[in-house]
């Protein structure tokens, strides 16, 4: 069975930027959390899909966004980019509801220059 | 965020030792989960506790849910160099509320 699939894996980006990335949860996985990695904070929780409906959100400014589709594909925005928002972006799936059991992929590392 | 106090932060050990990192915190959890990462890529998850007590193994890795359910335990047994990484704990309060750890940064001399 596949694992949890990110794209892109590396991006650079420039202050005031917005973008895009992609997550493809493992097959049958109907649950999408997403998270910011950095050295500084560790994982912080950015926000949880579940049958295309935003179940939690964690303390992030508006300008992180996501969405997910119907076939359980996520993808997370972040509009008007700053510095500190370079980390790397991690995408992960479980069966149902909730974080238990979460298998992450391999992440985005963000970069803004 | 991290809200669980994982310890040691770092680890320097020699090929073949034993290794013990641990997680506590002041509130109780339902669920205790251990990941390894390596450089640039993402965390896999290593094992899952639901129970106060529960004591699991994965091949060389045990795991125990502490019995106050504030903390749980991870071993490494017979250490070898792809152990090299940096471990989490995740505590999970309810389905809503999921904490981590710093992680422990464990280098194996071979």
């Amino acid at each position: 069975k596949a694992g949890v699939t990110q794209t892109p894996r590396y991006l650079i980006k420039t202050r005031g930027q917005q973008v895009t990335l992609s997550c493809s949860p493992i097959s049958g996985h109907r649950s999408v959390s997403w998270y910011q990695q950095t050295p500084g904070q560790g994982l912080q929780f950015l926000f949880e899909y579940f049958s295309e409906t935003q179940r939690n959100k964690g303390n992030f400014p508006g300008r992180f966004s996501g969405r997910q589709f119907s076939n359980s594909r996520s993808e997370m925005n972040v509009s008007t980019l700053e510095l500190g928002d370079s980390a790397l972006y991690l995408c992960a799936s479980s069966w149902d509801r909730g974080r238990s059991e979460q298998y992450f992929g391999p992440g985005t590392r963000l970069t803004v220059t | 965020g991290q809200q669980l106090n994982q310890s040691p932060q770092s680890m320097f050990i020699q090929e073949g030792e034993d290794v013990s990192m641990n997680c506590t915190s002041s509130s109780i959890f339902n669920t205790w989960l251990w990941y390894k990462q390596d450089p640039g890529e993402g965390p896999v998850l290593l094992i899952a506790l639901y129970k106060a007590g529960e004591l699991t193994s994965n091949g060389r890795l045990t795991a125990q849910f502490g019995i106050t359910r504030k903390d749980s335990f991870l071993n490494i047994s017979a250490s070898i160099p792809s152990d090299v990484g940096i471990y989490f704990c995740a505590g999970l309060i309810n389905n809503n509320d999921m904490r981590f750890g710093a992680g422990t940064r464990l280098t194996v001399k071979p």
